[in-house]
Order: structure tokens, then C-alpha cells, then sequence
């Protein structure tokens, strides 16, 4: 097992465009957990989603987010229109083995945002 | 709102001596979990220890403990024998249930001197 992977792990892009991040969680972990980041500041919690279903979004996620977990497998987070204030580290977690009492969030190692 | 709170942003400690991050958190639930993640720089998050607040005995992993307060709504870090790969951010974390979101605080970046 390889962990949470995360993809890009850098992205640069103008303001007003779209983009969109990928997260693999740990094969068989039923939750997955989108953060956000800033600079000297702790994550904030995005959304999380069991299997598919999408579970909890923080009021901090404004229409312009929209995160998806199809077949509950990979997750996509999506931002459009994109505004400088959107720079950012952006985390993926994991956790609950199927089967498993177990509830240890695991980080991937996150995919900077800067909107120039 | 559930709140945490480290009034601590930066901390440095000489190699081999102990060192306690101090955090303290606001809740009205009676049961909640507590979390204390390293960030090591330009690496991922990991977990260091974690409390559940139904259990009065400190958690310990090795060179670390926690001093967990109920009443006092306090939650410190201590690490014994400090090594150089101790040094990254330490975030204090809350979450209201056993696998939920979790709610962070700002952080202490924790320096370790050789």
C-alpha cells in the first residue's frame, strides 16, 4: 500500500480559470477528507465523503468548489473561476478500513494552489 | 463552535531535552477525540498521538505523552529526549466523533538545537 497520493502536487494558474485536483486514498478506506491549507495557518476542513456519498461541506466551500468521489474509489475537487484567494495547500485524508474499528486519518502530501 | 486553540507559535528545544506544546480547546460535547499531528517540513501529515476523551489515562507513544485536562478543556504535548527529526509543526486537533472531521490549530513550529 502506498498511501494517499495526490496529483499535481503543484499547479499554477491564472485567475478565472478552472482547476482540478485528484485524490487516491489507501485501497479499502471508506472516508476521504479534502482540507485546505494557508500559509502559517492549521488545515480547514472542506468535505468528506463515505464511499460515494458526500457527507459534509463546510460553509467555507463556496459554490465555485465541487468535489466528487465516483464509485468511491479516487476523489476529484474542482475549483472554477478561479480568485487568488483560493492559494493554498489543498490536503486529502483517508481513513476506516472496511472491517476495521480503526479511525486514523492519513494525509497525502497535498497539491499546491497558486493563482496568479 | 468547536474551537483550538495553540498560543504557542514557535518553540525551540535542545537535542535530548523535553519539551511540552501547550493547547486548549472549547467544546460543550462530553465526548470528543483528541489528536496531535506532526507536519515535518515540505513533508505530510502524521499522526503522533491521539486522546479520547471518555478514557482519564494520558496517552503515551514512546518519547510521547500528553496531558489530557477534561475539566480545563487542555490538551498538552510533551516530548521526551527531543532528536532533530522532531522538528516540524505540531498541530493540536479536535474532532467531535470517532471518524469525523477534524478541526485544527494554527500550529507551533518546533525547532530542535543541536
Amino acid at each position: 500500500d502506498t498511501g494517499v497520493s495526490q496529483n499535481p502536487r503543484h499547479k499554477i494558474t491564472k485567475r478565472g480559470q478552472n482547476v482540478t485536483f485528484r485524490c487516491d486514498p489507501i485501497s479499502e478506506h471508506n472516508r476521504l477528507y479534502w482540507y485546505r491549507q494557508t500559509l502559517g495557518q492549521g488545515p480547514e476542513f472542506l468535505t468528506y465523503f463515505q464511499n460515494e456519498a458526500q457527507l459534509e461541506k463546510s460553509r467555507l466551500l463556496s459554490d465555485r468548489f465541487s468535489a466528487e468521489r465516483p464509485k468511491g474509489s479516487f476523489s476529484t475537487l474542482e475549483i472554477q473561476r478561479t480568485e487568488q484567494g483560493d492559494s493554498a495547500m489543498y490536503l486529502c485524508a483517508s481513513s476506516s478500513p472496511r472491517g476495521s474499528r480503526t479511525y486514523e486519518q492519513y494525509f497525502g502530501p497535498g497539491t499546491r494552489l497558486t493563482v496568479t | 463552535a468547536q474551537t483550538v486553540t495553540q498560543s504557542q507559535p514557535e518553540m525551540s528545544v535542545q537535542e535530548a531535552e523535553t519539551v511540552t506544546l501547550s493547547c486548549t480547546y472549547d467544546t460543550s460535547e462530553s465526548d470528543y477525540y483528541l489528536f496531535w499531528y506532526k507536519q515535518p517540513p515540505s513533508r505530510q501529515m502524521i499522526l503522533v498521538i491521539r486522546q479520547e476523551a471518555y478514557k482519564q489515562q494520558n496517552a503515551t507513544e514512546n518519547r510521547f505523552s500528553v496531558n489530557f485536562q477534561k475539566a480545563a478543556k487542555s490538551f498538552s504535548l510533551k516530548i521526551s529526549d527531543s532528536q532533530l527529526g522532531d522538528a516540524a509543526m505540531y498541530f493540536c486537533a479536535y474532532s467531535p466523533h470517532r471518524d469525523d472531521k477534524i478541526i485544527f490549530g494554527k500550529g507551533t513550529r518546533l525547532h530542535i538545537l543541536p
